[in-house]
Protein backbone atom coordinates (compact mmCIF):
# COMPACT_ATOMS: atom_id res chain seq x y z
CA UNK A 1 0.00 0.00 0.00
CA UNK A 2 1.60 3.64 -1.06
CA UNK A 3 -0.74 5.79 0.29
CA UNK A 4 -0.39 8.00 3.33
CA UNK A 5 -0.59 5.85 7.04
CA UNK A 6 -1.03 6.57 10.44
CA UNK A 7 -0.35 5.13 13.84
CA UNK A 8 -2.02 4.39 16.07
CA UNK A 9 -5.38 4.35 14.56
CA UNK A 10 -7.08 4.99 18.05
CA UNK A 11 -5.49 6.02 21.30
CA UNK A 12 -7.50 6.27 24.67
CA UNK A 13 -5.69 8.45 27.37
CA UNK A 14 -6.42 10.23 29.98
CA UNK A 15 -6.40 14.04 31.02
CA UNK A 16 -2.72 15.08 31.84
CA UNK A 17 -1.07 12.32 29.70
CA UNK A 18 1.53 12.73 26.53
CA UNK A 19 0.53 11.55 23.46
CA UNK A 20 2.47 11.23 20.16
CA UNK A 21 1.03 10.35 16.59
CA UNK A 22 3.11 9.20 13.38
CA UNK A 23 2.61 9.96 9.96
CA UNK A 24 4.10 8.03 6.58
CA UNK A 25 3.25 10.36 3.42
CA UNK A 26 3.46 8.84 0.29
CA UNK A 27 7.24 8.79 -0.15
CA UNK A 28 7.88 11.29 -3.23
CA UNK A 29 5.86 13.80 -1.96
CA UNK A 30 7.40 16.82 -0.25
CA UNK A 31 4.47 18.63 1.69
CA UNK A 32 2.91 16.64 4.86
CA UNK A 33 -0.04 18.49 6.27
CA UNK A 34 -1.71 18.21 9.92
CA UNK A 35 -5.57 18.17 10.08
CA UNK A 36 -8.18 18.10 13.22
CA UNK A 37 -11.62 17.21 12.80
CA UNK A 38 -14.57 17.36 15.00
CA UNK A 39 -18.02 15.87 14.34
CA UNK A 40 -19.77 17.74 11.78
CA UNK A 41 -17.13 19.86 10.78
CA UNK A 42 -14.33 20.20 8.22
CA UNK A 43 -10.88 19.93 8.97
CA UNK A 44 -9.23 21.87 10.65
CA UNK A 45 -5.38 23.09 9.49
CA UNK A 46 -2.99 22.71 12.45
CA UNK A 47 0.56 22.99 10.72
CA UNK A 48 2.06 21.99 7.76
CA UNK A 49 5.64 20.86 6.41
CA UNK A 50 7.99 21.38 2.93
CA UNK A 51 10.27 18.74 3.00
CA UNK A 52 12.02 18.88 6.77
CA UNK A 53 10.81 22.32 7.34
CA UNK A 54 7.64 23.28 9.21
CA UNK A 55 6.50 26.09 7.26
CA UNK A 56 3.32 27.25 8.78
CA UNK A 57 1.62 26.74 12.08
CA UNK A 58 -1.87 27.63 13.00
CA UNK A 59 -3.11 29.85 15.51
CA UNK A 60 -4.89 26.79 17.19
CA UNK A 61 -1.82 24.99 17.92
CA UNK A 62 -0.95 26.18 21.70
CA UNK A 63 2.36 25.20 23.15
CA UNK A 64 1.09 22.32 23.95
CA UNK A 65 1.14 20.87 20.44
CA UNK A 66 4.67 19.96 18.52
CA UNK A 67 5.41 18.33 15.15
CA UNK A 68 8.18 17.50 13.87
CA UNK A 69 9.52 15.70 10.61
CA UNK A 70 13.14 14.94 11.00
CA UNK A 71 14.25 13.69 7.84
CA UNK A 72 11.61 15.37 5.44
CA UNK A 73 9.79 12.01 5.70
CA UNK A 74 7.84 10.53 8.41
CA UNK A 75 6.03 13.12 10.78
CA UNK A 76 5.12 13.00 14.27
CA UNK A 77 2.23 15.06 16.17
CA UNK A 78 2.67 15.30 20.15
CA UNK A 79 0.38 16.59 22.35
CA UNK A 80 1.71 17.40 26.05
CA UNK A 81 -0.85 17.36 29.21
CA UNK A 82 -4.08 16.37 26.86
CA UNK A 83 -7.17 18.28 28.06
CA UNK A 84 -10.93 16.48 27.00
CA UNK A 85 -10.97 19.37 24.45
CA UNK A 86 -7.84 17.57 22.50
CA UNK A 87 -10.51 14.72 21.79
CA UNK A 88 -10.66 14.41 17.94
CA UNK A 89 -9.63 12.70 14.84
CA UNK A 90 -6.31 13.47 13.71
CA UNK A 91 -5.84 13.78 9.91
CA UNK A 92 -2.55 13.80 7.81
CA UNK A 93 -2.26 14.56 4.37
CA UNK A 94 0.59 14.91 2.05
CA UNK A 95 0.61 16.31 -1.82
CA UNK A 96 3.75 16.06 -4.44
CA UNK A 97 3.71 20.05 -4.61
CA UNK A 98 1.86 23.23 -3.31
CA UNK A 99 0.09 23.08 -6.32
CA UNK A 100 -1.30 19.39 -5.71
CA UNK A 101 -4.13 17.71 -4.74
CA UNK A 102 -3.39 16.33 -0.89
CA UNK A 103 -3.89 13.21 0.29
CA UNK A 104 -5.61 12.24 3.08
CA UNK A 105 -4.04 9.26 5.73
CA UNK A 106 -6.97 7.11 7.52
CA UNK A 107 -6.43 9.37 10.87
CA UNK A 108 -5.74 8.72 14.69
CA UNK A 109 -8.97 9.08 16.52
CA UNK A 110 -7.90 10.55 19.70
CA UNK A 111 -10.83 10.52 23.26
CA UNK A 112 -9.09 11.95 26.18
CA UNK A 113 -10.40 10.59 29.32
CA UNK B 1 -13.14 37.14 7.43
CA UNK B 2 -12.37 33.66 5.13
CA UNK B 3 -16.06 31.47 4.47
CA UNK B 4 -17.29 28.58 3.13
CA UNK B 5 -21.01 28.08 3.43
CA UNK B 6 -22.32 24.47 2.41
CA UNK B 7 -26.02 22.90 3.13
CA UNK B 8 -25.55 21.05 6.48
CA UNK B 9 -27.32 17.98 5.37
CA UNK B 10 -29.14 17.00 2.28
CA UNK B 11 -31.53 13.93 1.26
CA UNK B 12 -31.89 12.32 -1.87
CA UNK B 13 -33.30 9.35 -3.64
CA UNK B 14 -31.27 6.22 -5.24
CA UNK B 15 -31.24 6.38 -9.12
CA UNK B 16 -31.79 10.63 -8.76
CA UNK B 17 -29.54 13.63 -9.19
CA UNK B 18 -28.03 16.21 -6.43
CA UNK B 19 -26.79 19.29 -6.27
CA UNK B 20 -24.42 20.20 -3.23
CA UNK B 21 -23.58 24.30 -3.67
CA UNK B 22 -20.71 25.95 -2.18
CA UNK B 23 -20.42 29.58 -1.48
CA UNK B 24 -17.03 30.95 -0.47
CA UNK B 25 -15.42 34.22 0.62
CA UNK B 26 -11.94 34.10 1.27
CA UNK B 27 -9.18 36.93 0.73
CA UNK B 28 -7.03 34.97 -2.47
CA UNK B 29 -8.49 31.89 -4.74
CA UNK B 30 -6.21 29.77 -6.35
CA UNK B 31 -8.82 26.57 -6.96
CA UNK B 32 -11.51 24.91 -5.46
CA UNK B 33 -11.36 21.00 -4.17
CA UNK B 34 -14.56 18.85 -3.51
CA UNK B 35 -13.68 15.67 -1.15
CA UNK B 36 -15.79 12.64 -0.38
CA UNK B 37 -15.89 11.58 3.38
CA UNK B 38 -17.48 8.36 4.81
CA UNK B 39 -18.41 8.41 8.53
CA UNK B 40 -15.23 7.44 10.60
CA UNK B 41 -12.86 7.83 7.38
CA UNK B 42 -10.20 10.03 5.62
CA UNK B 43 -11.83 12.87 3.07
CA UNK B 44 -11.10 11.23 -0.73
CA UNK B 45 -10.34 13.92 -3.39
CA UNK B 46 -13.25 14.07 -6.14
CA UNK B 47 -12.69 16.77 -7.91
CA UNK B 48 -10.29 20.27 -8.75
CA UNK B 49 -11.73 23.40 -10.49
CA UNK B 50 -9.80 26.72 -11.10
CA UNK B 51 -11.40 27.99 -14.10
CA UNK B 52 -15.06 28.79 -14.28
CA UNK B 53 -16.85 26.07 -15.89
CA UNK B 54 -18.25 22.51 -15.33
CA UNK B 55 -15.70 19.55 -14.26
CA UNK B 56 -17.20 16.21 -15.94
CA UNK B 57 -15.42 12.64 -14.22
CA UNK B 58 -17.93 10.18 -14.98
CA UNK B 59 -20.88 10.31 -12.33
CA UNK B 60 -19.75 13.19 -10.78
CA UNK B 61 -19.19 17.15 -12.03
CA UNK B 62 -18.42 20.10 -10.44
CA UNK B 63 -18.82 24.10 -11.37
CA UNK B 64 -17.19 26.65 -10.40
CA UNK B 65 -17.77 30.60 -11.00
CA UNK B 66 -15.25 32.85 -9.90
CA UNK B 67 -16.84 35.75 -9.95
CA UNK B 68 -20.11 34.60 -7.75
CA UNK B 69 -17.93 32.93 -5.53
CA UNK B 70 -19.69 29.60 -6.24
CA UNK B 71 -19.05 26.07 -6.84
CA UNK B 72 -21.79 22.99 -7.14
CA UNK B 73 -20.95 19.38 -6.41
CA UNK B 74 -23.43 17.07 -9.37
CA UNK B 75 -24.10 13.64 -8.55
CA UNK B 76 -25.92 11.56 -11.15
CA UNK B 77 -27.33 8.07 -10.78
CA UNK B 78 -27.00 7.88 -7.06
CA UNK B 79 -26.40 4.74 -5.27
CA UNK B 80 -26.07 4.29 -1.61
CA UNK B 81 -22.79 3.59 -1.51
CA UNK B 82 -22.96 7.81 -2.13
CA UNK B 83 -24.14 8.36 1.11
CA UNK B 84 -20.96 10.45 2.83
CA UNK B 85 -20.20 13.93 3.60
CA UNK B 86 -19.09 16.48 0.78
CA UNK B 87 -16.52 18.63 1.25
CA UNK B 88 -15.49 21.87 -0.38
CA UNK B 89 -12.23 23.47 0.22
CA UNK B 90 -10.75 26.65 -1.31
CA UNK B 91 -7.29 27.07 -1.97
CA UNK B 92 -5.55 30.08 -0.26
CA UNK B 93 -3.26 31.63 -3.37
CA UNK B 94 -1.30 32.75 -0.33
CA UNK B 95 0.40 30.40 1.17
CA UNK B 96 -1.81 27.48 -0.46
CA UNK B 97 -3.46 26.38 2.56
CA UNK B 98 -6.50 25.03 2.08
CA UNK B 99 -9.90 26.64 4.03
CA UNK B 100 -12.59 24.15 4.54
CA UNK B 101 -16.22 24.16 4.55
CA UNK B 102 -17.90 22.01 7.36
CA UNK B 103 -19.37 19.62 4.97
CA UNK B 104 -22.61 18.13 3.62
CA UNK B 105 -24.42 14.92 4.93
CA UNK B 106 -25.81 13.20 1.87
CA UNK B 107 -28.49 10.76 2.59
CA UNK B 108 -29.42 8.59 -0.08
CA UNK B 109 -32.88 6.20 0.51
CA UNK B 110 -33.73 3.56 -1.33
Amino acid sequence: DTGVSQNPRHKITKRGQNVTFRCDPISEHNRLYWYRQTLGQGPEFLTYFQNEAQLEKSRLLSDRFSAERPKGSFSTLEIQRTEQGDSAMYLCASSLASQGEQFFGPGTRLTVL
Amino acid sequence: GQNIDQPTEMTATEGAIVQINCTYQTSGFNGLFWYQQHAGEAPTFLSYNVLDGLEEKGRFSSFLSRSKGYSYLLLKELQMKDSASYLCAVRSDSNYQLIWGAGTKLIIKP
